[in-house]
């Protein structure tokens, strides 16, 4: 059965931590691998990871995908308040729609 | 930049009474995908449409029927409504496979 589990489940620092956070997975016909971030609402996309060891950055989020050994991190430096939310991982497959997710990483940020 | 729209952000119903979610892509995106998230749990793929056919399915109760319309649009149809419906309930859309943008959600509470 395709799975994918993160962990911490959660995860609690103060401001300037940095995080990292991991996403692994078992898929079948693996395609692609997604961060989002998700607060009270909807999940916002982060980052999508095709390729092994191709760093994908935006400010002080970065992500990395290990195809070899299934996993994934996602990195947050110097992190802050409004980085608190849950952090979900999602895995794409060949010939599906269907996104699987992970149970998620609740990030609290405290001052 | 435009988001995926859902209304009503929140609807609460009776059981076995019946509900219709709706949902409009961003502009351009062919691709629709509903999901149900229940309170604490992760997002669950339920079916998803590309350009008006449906594409996939997943764990859809036969309750529910959804279908997409000439602009794109999509609703979501639920009958014989049950306390167990009550979740968020996320739409969300693409131009490619996997980069999936999720809409702010419909609170679907069951009374």
């Amino acid at each position: 059965e395709d799975k994918v589990v993160q962990s911490p489940l959660s995860l609690v620092v103060h401001e300037g931590d940095t995080v990292t956070l991991n996403c692994s997975y078992e898929v079948t016909n693996f395609r692609s691998l997604l961060w989002y971030k998700q607060e009270k609402k909807a999940p916002t996309f982060l980052f999508m990871l095709t390729s092994s060891g191709i760093e994908k950055k935006s400010g002080r989020l970065s992500s990395i995908l290990d195809k070899k050994e299934l996993f994934s991190i996602l990195n947050i430096t110097a992190t802050q308040t409004g980085d608190s939310a849950v952090y979900l991982c999602a895995v794409g497959g060949y010939n599906t729609d269907k996104l699987i997710f992970g149970t998620g990483t609740r990030l609290q940020v405290f001052p | 930049a435009a988001g995926v729209i859902q209304s009503p952000r929140h609807l609460i119903k009776e059981k076995r009474e019946t509900a219709t979610l709706k949902c409009y892509p961003i502009p351009r995106h062919d691709t629709v995908y509903w999901y149900q998230q229940g309170p604490g749990q992760d997002p669950q793929f339920l079916i998803s449409f590309y350009e008006k056919m449906q594409s996939d399915k997943g764990s859809i109760p036969d309750r529910f029927s959804a279908q997409q319309f000439s602009d794109y649009h999509s609703e979501l149809n639920m009958s014989s409504l049950e306390l167990g419906d009550s979740a968020l309930y996320f739409c969300a859309s693409s131009s490619a496979p996997d980069t999936q943008y999720f809409g702010p959600g419909t609170r679907l509470t069951v009374l």
